[in-house]
């Protein structure tokens, strides 16, 4: 178990709304991800974070930021939502590039009406 | 464009039965390919594996990797009901920090 939390695990929003998933992580893991996963996708990545303050973009970033502003939390915001970000979002971590696997959240259900 | 092809898409066996499952890829700088288990919720770590011919095994699961051909094989012997599941592929390169995933494939044990 790698004490990772996400919130709200269940949100149901409307077209155009802001909306922000929190990670959190009491490991001290220096790697954080975002990704989503939509059938016939897989697991696609959106943004990670590679320290307090430092992340990049993955392959479907677009209409979405990311914060860390402390080693604990790292948050995903949909600036205004779309239908097409309807999906199940999961958090993973990471100690160090190399070093093994990704541990997984259990997952955010997000619907947008 | 880096990709991760997994095979079958899904399967349904009966109990007892061994399976097995594909992973093909086409990532540069190959660094590792991870093996999850996913069933209602978070993908769990089955296996890593860095180096080709080589098995790993835990109980009645097993893996291996062909970095020649690009390909990784699980298999799982005496299937049981709790080997439902989906299974994904990952492959992670020497270059960025990214894992490229399949889109997993879907098992079904019938009792």
């Amino acid at each position: 178990d790698a004490g990772i939390t996400q919130s709200p695990r269940h949100k149901v929003t409307e077209t155009g709304t802001p909306v922000t998933l929190r990670c959190h992580q009491t490991e001290n893991h220096r790697y954080m991800y975002w990704y989503r996963q939509d059938p016939g996708h897989g697991l696609r990545l959106i943004h990670y974070s590679y320290g307090v303050k430092d992340t990049d973009k993955g392959e479907v970033s677009d209409g979405y930021s990311v914060s860390r502003s402390k080693t604990e939390d790292f948050l995903l915001t949909l600036e205004s939502a779309t239908s097409s970000q309807t999906s199940v979002y999961f958090c993973a971590l990471r100690d160090r590039v190399g070093a093994g696997e990704l541990f997984f959240g259990e997952g955010s259900r997000l619907t947008v009406l | 464009e880096d990709k991760v092809v997994q095979s079958p898409l899904s399967l349904v066996v009966h109990e007892g039965d061994t399976v097995t499952l594909n992973c093909s890829y086409e990532v540069t700088n190959f660094r590792s390919l991870l093996w999850y288990k996913q069933e209602k919720k978070a993908p769990t770590f089955l296996f890593m594996l860095t180096s080709s011919g080589i098995e790993k095994k835990s109980g009645r699961l097993s893996s291996i990797l062909d970095k020649k051909e690009l390909f990784s094989i699980l298999n799982i012997t005496a299937t049981q009901t709790g080997d439902s599941a989906i299974y994904l592929c990952a492959v992670e390169a020497n270059t960025g920090n990214q894992f490229y995933f399949g889109t997993g494939t879907s098992l079904t044990v019938i009792p």
